[in-house]
């Protein structure tokens, strides 16, 4: 089956401490977005990547970093530049060419210790 | 640029209720409308989507209608179920380069037995 997959789903994390989260699709789409979402609030965009080896700065990119070696790979590192990095983190894909929804993973919830 | 206003609740209803979260877009270019939800602790689900104008999207008794005049893509629901409450949020989609896939801010309705 097609899909796109985040891991873990849980992730736990000591202050100062870099971490990346994984985010993986089959689903052969050309774009691929993070967003995080903090409790009651509705979903920032973090990074976003358009092709292979290109991605762009969303609203909130400061403290976070992607590659996009792969176009079925589109992991974030949570650096400890980010200091509030407690949250809900989602991945999302979609086809950009034939203008069709976005699927998303069903997120990565981390906590900083 | 692309944008997406919607109700932001929290709404609450009783059981069999009727429903309807307002959404409101700005896009250039011909976007695509979309309603997700999410349940608590999971990702976003694609609820419906319409692709052109005067297109209705429907699904699980849940409607919505592309209105190009008022750019609009109001949900409605008619008889609302304790299993729909949710966070439920509006998107749109536009096929250029950039970033082409935006939501709302979510509006959490709880239904109430």
């Amino acid at each position: 089956d097609g899909g796109i997959t985040q891991s873990p789903k849980y992730l736990f994390r000591k202050e100062g401490q870099n971490v990346t989260l994984s985010c993986e699709q089959n689903l052969n789409h050309d774009a691929m977005y993070w967003y995080r979402q903090d409790p009651g609030q509705g979903l920032r965009l973090i990074y976003y990547s358009q092709i292979v080896n290109d991605f762009q700065k969303g609203d909130i990119a400061e403290g976070y970093s992607v590659s996009r070696e792969k176009k079925e790979s589109f992991p974030l590192t949570v650096t400890s530049a980010q200091k509030n990095p407690t949250a809900f983190y989602l991945c999302a894909s979609l086809d950009s060419f034939m203008n069709t929804e976005a699927f998303f993973g069903q997120g990565t919830r981390l906590t900083v210790v | 640029g692309n944008s997406v206003t919607q109700m932001e609740g929290p709404v609450t209803l009783s059981e069999e209720a009727f429903l309807t979260i307002n959404c409101t877009y700005t896009a250039t270019g011909y976007p695509s409308l979309f309603w997700y939800v999410q349940y608590p602790g999971e990702g976003l689900q694609l609820l419906l989507k319409a692709t052109k104008a005067d297109d209705k999207g429907s699904n699980k008794g849940f409607e919505a209608t592309y209105r190009k005049e008022t750019t609009s893509f109001h949900l409605e629901k008619g008889s609302v179920q304790v299993s729909d409450s949710a966070v439920y949020f509006c998107a749109l989609s536009v096929n250029n380069y950039g970033q082409n896939f935006v939501f709302g801010p979510g509006t959490r309705l709880s239904v109430l037995p």
